[in-house]
């Protein structure tokens, strides 16, 4: 059981430049989230599903884009790449059940996240 | 916009010390607090969680306290140890179940001085 799994570590990208941040979960949860964080600062939410096929904008959804094709994975696009998003990116998942109501499901594991520069 | 704020952005301890983490939030519809640990280089991680029908939660070696009224939100380490030198963060549901409207607070960064 890896729980999830971010691709790559780090990254140093140019300005306008394209890249996909992978994110993989083994733990079959549907709720899976991505974050990004800034120094000093608390984790924002960019983008999240509650399932395959189902995707919707977080806080910050701006210059990225997100697809849930399986419940395992949930990258995070970037287009075009920009200085301001430079920061730490971090993925995670949580089981969330309706009518259950209750613990574990704003239960998050993260990732060990993703270092992005953009210069 | 609602936010979560820390009274601390940094608090030295003397190991074996006890420890307090304070938090304040400001929606009052929020029903749901958690305590994540993030040390260097890795992801948050869960410590514990409460729900506003509680006032105090314990885990082991931490405790959890919740204030309604004036809306803060403690973490209480017993006796502490060099691996919890961390930074600390505190979150709030915004009264939704799923974690679309999860706040996370900036932190507060936890040194345990041997």
């Amino acid at each position: 059981n890896a729980g999830v799994t971010q691709t790559p570590k780090f990254r140093i990208l140019k300005i306008g430049q394209s890249m996909t941040l992978q994110c993989t979960q083994d733990m079959n949860h549907n709720y899976m989230y991505w974050y990004r964080q800034d120094p000093g600062m608390g984790l924002k939410l960019i983008y999240y599903s509650v399932g395959a096929g189902i995707t919707d904008k977080g806080e910050v959804p701006n210059g990225y884009n997100v697809s849930r094709s399986t419940t395992e994975d949930f990258p995070l696009r970037l287009e075009l790449a920009a200085p301001s998003q430079t920061s730490v990116y971090f993925c995670a998942s949580s089981y969330f059940e309706t009518g259950t109501g209750e613990d574990g499901a704003n239960v998050l594991t993260f990732g060990a996240g993703s270092r992005l520069t953009v210069l | 916009g609602e936010s979560v704020g820390l009274h601390l952005p940094t608090l030295s301890v003397q190991e074996g010390d006890n420890s307090i983490i304070n938090c304040a939030y400001s929606n009052s519809a929020s029903d749901y607090f958690i305590w994540y640990k993030q040390e260097s280089g890795k992801g948050p991680q869960f410590i514990i969680d409460i729900r506003s029908n509680m006032d105090k939660r314990q885990g082991q070696r931490v405790t959890v306290l919740l204030n309604k009224t004036v809306k803060h939100l403690s973490l209480q380490i017993a006796a502490t140890q060099p691996g919890d030198s961390a930074v600390y963060f505190c979150a709030e549901n915004g009264a939704n179940f799923g974690n679309e409207k999860l706040t996370f607070g900036t932190g507060t960064r936890l040194t345990i001085i041997p």
